[in-house]
Parts: structure tokens; sequence; C-alpha cells
């Protein structure tokens, strides 16, 4: 029954590699988002999708690539990992609209090191 | 209980006291606000939330005030527990289409026996 899932949970691998991670929500869902999490635990959106289109993007390196195959699914493709990738990256889905409140559900994160 | 700001990173209480965090948001013109709990090696799961026309709401062992003056939030746990210890975000957003969570640094709560 999990609402927001990813895949892998953890995730290690050297520098200079492309990974990437996958996101599914059956809430029936209209936008999802990834975040970045750092040793801090500072959250901080990097980009959002509302039925497959691209909404939100942060300033995020373009060696991120995020695709939509449809409103359920949102993935991560990194390439040229560095180790300041390292994180825990976490998808979201929302209803979105007009006079919607924006309350996210959280996948249980991805958690990305770099060595 | 004891409150402490943003700057303070960590909260301990004892277990039964009441817990209250704050959180002081930046803009102006959000209109809808969230508090969030995360455990250890989970994601961020939904506690309660408050739109700007109220200054109080009220959950189970939870209420959230708002204070939209001075741009305050804060969340009061009652007769906290062992199972409430987390890290706590709030988070403010605007309504409307393309709108975007903004999250404030985590405050962990630290539930002594």
């Amino acid at each position: 029954d999990t609402a927001v899932s990813q895949t892998p949970k953890y995730l290690v691998t050297q520098m200079g590699n492309d990974k990437s991670i996958k996101c599914e929500q059956n809430l029936g869902h209209d936008t999802m988002y990834w975040y970045k999490q750092d040793s801090k635990k500072f959250l901080k959106i990097m980009f959002s999708y509302n039925n497959k289109e691209l909404i939100i993007n942060e300033t995020v390196p373009n060696r991120f690539s995020p695709k939509s195959p449809d409103k359920a699914h949102l993935n991560l493709h990194i390439n040229s990992l560095e180790l300041g990738d390292s994180a825990v990256y976490f998808c979201a889905s929302s209803h979105s609209g007009a006079q919607i409140y924006n309350e996210q559900f959280f996948g249980p994160g991805t958690r990305l090191t770099v060595l | 209980g004891e409150s402490v700001g943003l700057h303070l990173p960590t909260l301990s209480v004892q277990e039964g006291d009441n817990s209250i965090i704050n959180c002081a948001y930046s803009n102006s013109a959000s209109d809808y606000f969230i508090w969030y709990k995360q455990e250890s090696g989970k994601g961020p799961q939904f506690i309660i939330d408050i739109r700007s026309n109220m200054d109080k709401r009220q959950g189970q062992r939870v209420t959230v005030l708002l204070n939209k003056t001075v741009k305050h939030l804060s969340l009061q746990i009652a007769a906290t527990q062992p199972g409430d210890s987390a890290v706590y975000f709030c988070a403010e957003s605007t309504t409307g289409a393309n709108s975007k969570l903004t999250f404030g640094k985590g405050i962990t709560l630290s539930v002594r026996p």
C-alpha cells in the first residue's frame, strides 16, 4: 500500500558515474517533486512536474535531469556524479491547482553516497 | 515545556511534558503552512496544517498556532512521548498552480524517559 515509493533506498557509487533514482506514486496526484536533503537535514526542492510537464526547476546543475514518463512516475538521472551530490533525495507528490493547498506526501528517500 | 527558535537545533524534553517548537517564516504572501515530522531513516510525514485565515488549529495532541503579524508559527505537542522523538520541519507555501513548499531548518526533538 505504499503511497510514494522510491528505488533504490541506498546507492553507493564512484565519482564520475551516472545513476538514476526512480519514484512512483499511487495516490492519483498530478504533481511530483524531487528534494535534496543535505547532511544538516536542510530540505530543498529541486524539481517539480505537473502532468509530466516541468513547472519548477530550482538552481540545479544540468547534470541532474528529471524525467516523467507519466504523472505517476518521476525519475531522476544524475550524470558525472560529484562528491557534493552525496545526500538523501526525496520524491514527493501532491494535488495541485488554483484552489488546492499544497500538502505533499513524501517517499522514504534514497541515500546517495558518492566515493 | 521549552520553546526554541530555529537557531537552536535541538529541543530536549521530559516524557510527559509539553513541547513547543517555533518557526519563523519568510514570505508574507504565504497562506498555507505545514508541520512535518521526520523520523530517522524515513521521509517527512505530515502532522498538521493551517491556512492563513486561521490562527489556531488542533489535532490529536498537537496544536499549531499562526501569528501572521510577526510571521511566526509554532507546534505544540501535549504529553510528549518517546515516539515523538524526530526532526520537525515547518513549511510555507502559497496556494495555486505551480506553488511550492519552502521548508525551514529542522529542529530535533529528543524525549527523555
